[in-house]
């Protein structure tokens, strides 16, 4: 399978826990996002790295959201001390150069 | 402040009409615009996507047409087809500014009734 990949598909949490989500991009892909998708809206921008470097941040991404793209290949997104309003899809997408970005399949985090 | 607007949420089409998603957008920075389907409990699907420079792409039964002076663009669907119903995304970046995200619209949920 060469699609984006995405770990894990659902999460529950209780509020205050710290989440931790994996991306695996499609190989040779130097660009990497990170995008949030509530119900009824559309995917919001949170992140975006090229090779290692995060090179955009959202205003959305509070100082409780991290995200490393180490060695350039995969990328995590950490996010601490979880609130209820942190219940979304978490989408990733990857692409090359001027192409267009594939999406992964997402993971669902519910904070309870 | 919403830059890129889908104002139709829902959209019911009859099985080999067309269907015409519609889409508008503010920020006239965005010089490439894409347009992506998504099923329940999956991510979005890349479909077609159009630069600033033109103002028609085609792809098979998909055509996007762009006017950039009234900055709205929509997406041809001939002929619909039952595989075709799914929520369609319109989404814009600023290439030419640098800038690689997507500001995406609201969707517009699509069904075709066969």
């Amino acid at each position: 399978d060469t699609g984006v990949s995405q770990d894990p598909r659902h999460k529950i949490t209780k509020r205050g826990q710290n989440v931790t989500f994996r991306c695996d991009p499609i190989s040779e892909h130097n660009r990497l996002y990170w995008y949030r998708q509530t119900l009824g809206q559309g995917p919001e921008f949170l992140t975006y790295f090229q090779n290692e470097a995060q090179l955009e941040k959202s205003r959305l991404l509070s100082d409780r959201f991290s995200a490393e793209r180490p060695k350039g290949s995969f990328s995590t997104l950490e996010i601490q001390r979880t609130e209820q309003g942190d219940s979304a899809m978490y989408l990733c997408a990857s692409n090359r150069q001027e192409l267009e970005a594939f999406f992964g399949q997402g993971t669902r985090l519910t904070v309870v | 402040d919403q830059q890129v607007k889908q104002n139709s949420p829902s959209l019911s089409v009859q099985e080999g009409r067309i269907s015409i998603l519609n889409c508008d957008y503010t920020n006239s920075m965005f010089d490439y615009f894409l347009w992506y389907k998504k099923y329940p409990a999956e991510g979005p699907t890349f479909l077609i996507s159009i630069s600033s420079i033109k103002d028609k792409n085609e792809d098979g039964r998909f055509t996007v047409f762009l006017n950039k002076s009234a900055k709205h663009l929509s997406l041809h669907i001939v002929p619909s087809q039952p595989g075709d119903s799914a929520v369609y995304f319109c989404a814009a970046s600023a290439r030419g500014a640098g800038s690689y995200q997507l500001t995406f619209g609201k969707g517009t949920k699509l069904s075709v009734i066969p």
